[in-house]
């Protein structure tokens, strides 16, 4: 089943923080969050692994919560750069399947 | 060292057309994926492949096919196209890194069925 994300949209101004959950209903082992320009590919942007292990970005960061089967993204001082839309991705549950959140689009305007 | 490489980028398709979109990736992964992406809405996984020889459906496999002859390369067949697969076809890939590793893409094919 796909994880849920929250909130569904953001529009921040240059400079404020945001927080963009992704709750699953299966047990999680790690999480990858990616970010996706209009008409562009997905990028990566980090992973969470089970233990909390976090590799990624300087102003974003994100932690991983097993018990709650959640992870959270943390975008501080946003940037323009940063509008897109986040997507968090799993192969959850022990399986090669390998599927997104239902994402969330941010816009930081100026 | 080229990475995920999709092709067409573009194609229009007529009703009942059949066409083949072609994937391959120089890095040696195991893991393939095909997703399709509708305007404004999320990633939709249609198929997946382990390794050669080896397959297995996504969330919606219906109307399409796949093959996976050579760790290289993951086709994707449609049959029969239909307005509702109209969409953003994107393939992807990754190591087998303990299950671990992130999604490498290619840049997207846009089809549109007319």
């Amino acid at each position: 089943q796909q994880p849920v994300q929250s909130p569904q949209a953001v529009i921040l101004r240059e400079g404020e923080d945001a927080v963009i959950n992704c709750s699953s209903s299966k047990a999680l082992y790690s999480v990858h969050w990616y970010r996706q320009k209009h008409g562009e590919a997905p990028v990566f942007l980090m992973i969470l692994l089970k233990g909390g292990e976090q590799k990624g970005h300087e102003k974003i960061s994100a932690s991983f919560n097993e018990k709650k089967q959640q992870s959270s993204l943390y975008l501080t001082a946003s940037q323009l750069s940063y509008s897109g839309t986040y997507f968090c991705g799993t192969a959850g549950g022990g399986t090669y399947k390998y599927i997104f959140g239902t994402g969330t689009r941010l816009k930081v305007l100026a | 060292n080229a990475g995920v490489t999709q092709t067409p980028k573009f194609r229009i398709l007529k009703i009942g057309q059949s066409m083949t979109l072609q994937c391959t990736q120089d890095m040696n992964h195991n893991y393939m994926y095909w997703y399709r992406q509708d305007p404004g809405m999320g990633l939709k996984l249609i198929y997946y492949s382990v390794g050669a020889g080896i397959t297995d459906k996504g969330e919606v496999p219906n109307g399409y096919n796949v093959s996976r002859s050579t760790t290289e390369d993951f086709p994707l067949r449609l049959e029969l196209a239909a307005p509702s697969q109209t969409s953003v076809y994107f393939c992807a890939s990754r190591a087998r890194q303990g299950n671990t590793g992130e999604l490498f893409f290619g840049e997207g094919s846009r089809l549109t069925v007319l």
